[in-house]
């Protein structure tokens, strides 16, 4: 079964570059699946950043995006978070999510869900 | 950017008690909504989607209901392992965005 598993620094300076990386075992990036990244600041709830399809399509949320980039490695089978000029309001567990489809397009109608989690990845903004 | 909005946000149970969770959206999503567990310190997991599809391997104990702007996530007979944190999740049109969480406790 498929799995995933989230990498990249623990600590971020104040305007840096947060990156992480989430691994995909057990079965193709390059499946007609989507992937995404999800963060959860210290005792809130969950926060939707973005998605990836293995052809390199995006969407990101608004609120984020002139911050964001999602980038896929398929020869790694990989797919990469950056966010830049962090702030503490960035800090927050991190994780990457399968969207399982049965469609290229991914459509509501062919999305069942973020049905596969890493494990997260907890990353401070902080001089 | 659509809101969901979870009540309770938190709610005290006892084991063999029936548990109703309500999410409401702000706008109509269809059906297009699902329903995660968390447990502190672990990922979220999957659930029910598409408002009333139960996951594969979750138990039958949980369902689903609703359609457009009001769902209801409901525990028939609520176990040691159902106390956790409920979210609901729209993904009818982007950014996808999720209600508060609803926590679950020992009454």
């Amino acid at each position: 079964q498929v799995q995933l598993q989230e990498s990249g620094p623990g600590l971020v300076k104040p305007s840096g570059t947060l990156s992480l990386t989430c691994a995909v075992s057990g079965g193709s990036i390059s499946s007609t699946n989507w992937w995404n990244w999800v963060r959860q600041p210290p005792g809130k709830g969950l926060e939707w950043i973005g998605k990836i399809y293995h052809s390199g399509s995006t969407n990101y949320d608004p609120s984020l995006k002139s911050r964001v980039t999602i980038s896929v490695d398929k020869s790694k089978n990989q797919f990469s978070l950056k966010l830049s000029t962090v702030t503490a309001a960035d800090t927050a567990v991190y994780y990457c999510a399968r969207e399982y489809c049965t469609n290229v397009v991914c459509s509501p109608t062919h999305s069942y869900g973020l049905d596969v989690w890493g494990q997260g990845t907890t990353v401070t903004v902080s001089s | 950017d659509i809101q969901m909005t979870q009540s309770p946000s938190t709610l005290s149970a006892s084991v063999g008690d029936r548990v109703t969770i309500t999410c409401r959206a702000s706008q109509s999503i269809s059906s297009w909504l699902a329903w995660y567990q968390q447990k502190p310190g672990k990922a979220p997991k999957l659930l029910i989607y598409k408002a009333s599809d139960l996951e594969t391997g979750v138990p039958s104990r949980f369902s689903g209901s609703g359609s457009g702007t009001e769902f209801t996530l409901t525990i028939s007979s609520l176990q040691p392992d159902d106390f956790a944190t409920y979210y609901c999740q729209q993904y009818n049109s982007y950014p996808w965005t999720f209600g508060q969480g609803t926590k679950v406790e020992i009454k």
